[in-house]
């Protein structure tokens, strides 16, 4: 199984200031016949469901805030907020979705107000 | 509204057995892929299992591998899972979640049901 680690486990930014959360994976998730990263990002609020930020490592889902970006390749991710704002206080969840399935989840980085 | 229900959780004893639902609107159900994830108190999240839209290849986490079954019916836009000797580590709140065409990421969510095996 492909496991996913996440760092840090929780992180403290401004407001207005960027957060960066790390996201490795035990072997490559990408694909070299098409060059895709299997590799997406999902925010969680408290009381909500996950919601999909990221996929293909990079592409934004629609609707979400032009602050939030993915990038990496192969086993090392990362999701970078630009500028934080209030609303994006939530725990933050990389996903592989290579092969067959087990898929996997990180542990979660818990993104706070400093 | 393009929409995903949970119903069916709830208290059970160690050994006891549930059946999950996940009610779909919006989509055209029989053309997705369709999963579960659970979250247990205060942890991450974990997948289940997962179910091609004809429902003909499921794929399970080797944690609940042989206690569970993952099951839809196309012409009810439903998506069940039948959870058998229950676990107080099956105690979760479980997520029905819709996954991309082609891929498995996911782009929406229900809210979730909430399993507590305890006795």
């Amino acid at each position: 199984d492909i496991v996913m680690t996440q760092s840090p486990d929780s992180l403290a930014v401004s407001l207005g200031e960027r957060a960066t959360i790390n996201c490795k994976s035990s072997q490559s998730v990408l694909y070299s016949s098409n060059n895709k990263n299997y590799l997406a990002w999902y925010q969680q609020k408290p009381g909500q469901p996950p919601k999909l930020l990221i996929y293909w490592a990079s592409t934004r889902e629609s609707g979400v805030p032009d602050r939030f970006s993915g990038s990496g390749s192969g086993t090392d991710f990362t999701l970078t907020i630009s500028s934080l704002q209030a609303e994006d206080v939530a725990v933050y969840y990389c996903q592989q979705y290579y092969g067959t399935p087990p898929i996997t989840f990180g542990q979660g980085t818990r993104l706070e107000i400093k | 509204e393009v929409q995903l229900l949970e119903s069916g959780g709830g208290l059970v004893q160690p050994g006891g057995s549930l059946r999950l639902s996940c009610a779909a609107s919006g989509f055209t159900f029989s053309s997705y892929v369709l999963s579960w994830v659970r979250q247990a108190p205060g942890k991450g999240l974990q997948w289940v299992s997962l179910i091609s839209g004809s429902g003909g290849d499921t794929y399970y986490a080797d944690s609940v591998k042989g206690r569970f079954t993952i099951s839809r019916d196309n012409s009810k836009n439903t998506l069940y899972l039948q959870m058998n000797s229950l676990r107080a580590e099956d105690t979760a709140v479980y997520y029905c979640a819709k996954c991309v065409m082609g891929h498995w990421f996911f782009d929406l969510w229900g809210r979730g049901t909430l399993v507590t095996v305890s006795s």
